[in-house]
Order: structure tokens, then C-alpha cells, then sequence
């Protein structure tokens, strides 16, 4: 089975635009969460889905937005980028919407870089 | 409110030689206790977990960890270092506050096994 896909894998935006990442989790799961690790830190939470509907919100701006399709695949939305959004996005799958006992399963990232 | 910390940005080991990558937490309530590794342009891969039971945690290649509660801290082991273990190595604790799938990730260790 392919592990949780991301695309695009790399990203060069301008200041102001705003990007749309793409997430498709492992066949079977219906969980999809959002993390941002910006270099030389740890990732940090932005968004949980779980079928179709937010489970979860860190501490982030309006600008990212998020949703989920039926087919369990996901999009991340950030409007409006400054430099600061710079980092590696993350997506991860998991079958239920509780990682207690269903580990989260990361994808490559999507590395975004504004200039 | 929830968080871990890693004391150690960077921990040099011999091949062959036991290696121990620290954390330590912080939780108001029962602690739910990751370890995950990240190679380097990947995703982070999990590694293993504590939620309740035996102190001793037994992960994936070769991997465990010990939980502490009177030290509150999860370090992460291994008898016998490989070359192929030279990673960064996260230690997360779940967040209860906003969201199932939501951990809070250290900084990170990057550990590096010399031949």
C-alpha cells in the first residue's frame, strides 16, 4: 500500500500569494493532519480532520484554512504568505481520529519557501 | 498545558555503543508519550509510544524507552547503536486542549552514530 502522498513537493512563492498543498492519506484512513516545521524546530499542529468535518485547530492564523474531500483526501490553504510561512508542511493519516491507538503516519512534506 | 523538552540538540555515539536520547515532559493529567524519527528530506516515522502499562516500551528497530513519572521523563534507548539510526529524533506528548490528533513535539535530537 503507498504511504500518505503529498504534493507538490516543493514550492517557491512571492510574498502576499497564497499556496494550495494537497494531501492524500493511506488507503483505509479517514483521519488527515496539518503540522508545519519550520528549520531547526519541531512540527506544530495547524489542523486535524476526520470524516470531512475539523477536529482540531492549533494556534494559527485565519489565513491557513483547511478541508477534506469524501475520498479522504485533503487540501491546506494559506492566503496572503509572508516569510515567515517558510517550512516544511506535513500531513499525517491515521484510521481513527484519536492517536492513542492508531499512530499518526507522515508524509515527505511539501517544502514551501516565500521570498 | 502540555509540552516536552529535549535537553541535547545533538548527541554523538560510537557504532556498537548504547545510546540514549533524552525528554522530558510537562502534562497536566495522564501523559500520552510519542517518540518519532525523521530522516533527513522525510517525513517523521513513528517510533514508539507510552499511553498506560510497563515503564519499559519496546518500538521499532530495536528502539525503546523508558517513562519516569517521578522524573517525568521518556528517553528514548537502544543497546547497540547503528550507523543507520543517525537521525533527528522527536519526543512528542499528546495535547489535550485542541485536538485527538494533536502532539506537541520537542525540538528535536540529532543523533549521530560514528563508525
Amino acid at each position: 500500500d503507498a504511504g500518505v502522498t503529498q504534493s507538490p513537493t516543493h514550492l517557491i512563492k512571492t510574498r502576499g500569494q497564497q499556496v494550495t498543498l494537497r494531501c492524500s492519506p493511506i488507503s483505509g484512513h479517514k483521519s488527515v493532519s496539518w503540522y508545519q516545521q519550520v528549520l531547526g524546530q519541531g512540527p506544530q499542529f495547524i489542523f486535524q480532520y476526520y470524516e470531512k468535518e475539523e477536529r482540531g485547530r492549533g494556534n494559527f492564523p485565519d489565513r491557513f484554512s483547511a478541508r477534506q474531500f469524501p475520498n479522504y483526501s485533503s487540501e491546506l490553504n494559506v492566503n496572503a504568505l509572508l516569510l515567515g510561512d517558510s517550512a516544511l508542511y506535513l500531513c499525517a493519516s491515521s484510521l481513527v481520529a484519536s492517536s492513542y491507538n492508531s499512530p499518526l503516519h507522515f508524509g515527505n512534506g511539501t517544502r514551501l519557501t516565500v521570498t | 498545558a502540555q509540552s516536552v523538552a529535549q535537553p541535547e540538540d545533538q548527541v554523538n555515539v560510537a557504532e556498537g555503543n548504547p545510546l540514549t536520547v533524552k525528554c522530558t515532559y510537562s502534562v497536566s493529567g495522564n501523559p500520552y508519550l510519542f517518540w518519532y524519527v525523521q530522516y533527513p528530506n522525510r517525513g517523521l516515522q513513528f517510533l514508539l509510544k507510552y499511553i498506560t502499562g510497563d515503564n519499559l516500551v519496546k518500538g521499532s528497530y530495536g528502539f525503546e524507552a523508558e517513562f519516569n513519572k517521578s522524573q517525568t521523563s521518556f528517553h528514548l534507548k537502544k543497546p547497540s547503536a547503528l550507523v543507520s539510526d543517525s537521525a533527528l529524533y522527536f519526543c512528542a506528548v499528546r495535547d489535550m486542549g485542541t485536538g485527538a490528533n494533536n502532539l506537541f513535539f520537542g525540538t528535536g535530537t540529532r543523533l549521530t552514530v560514528i563508525p
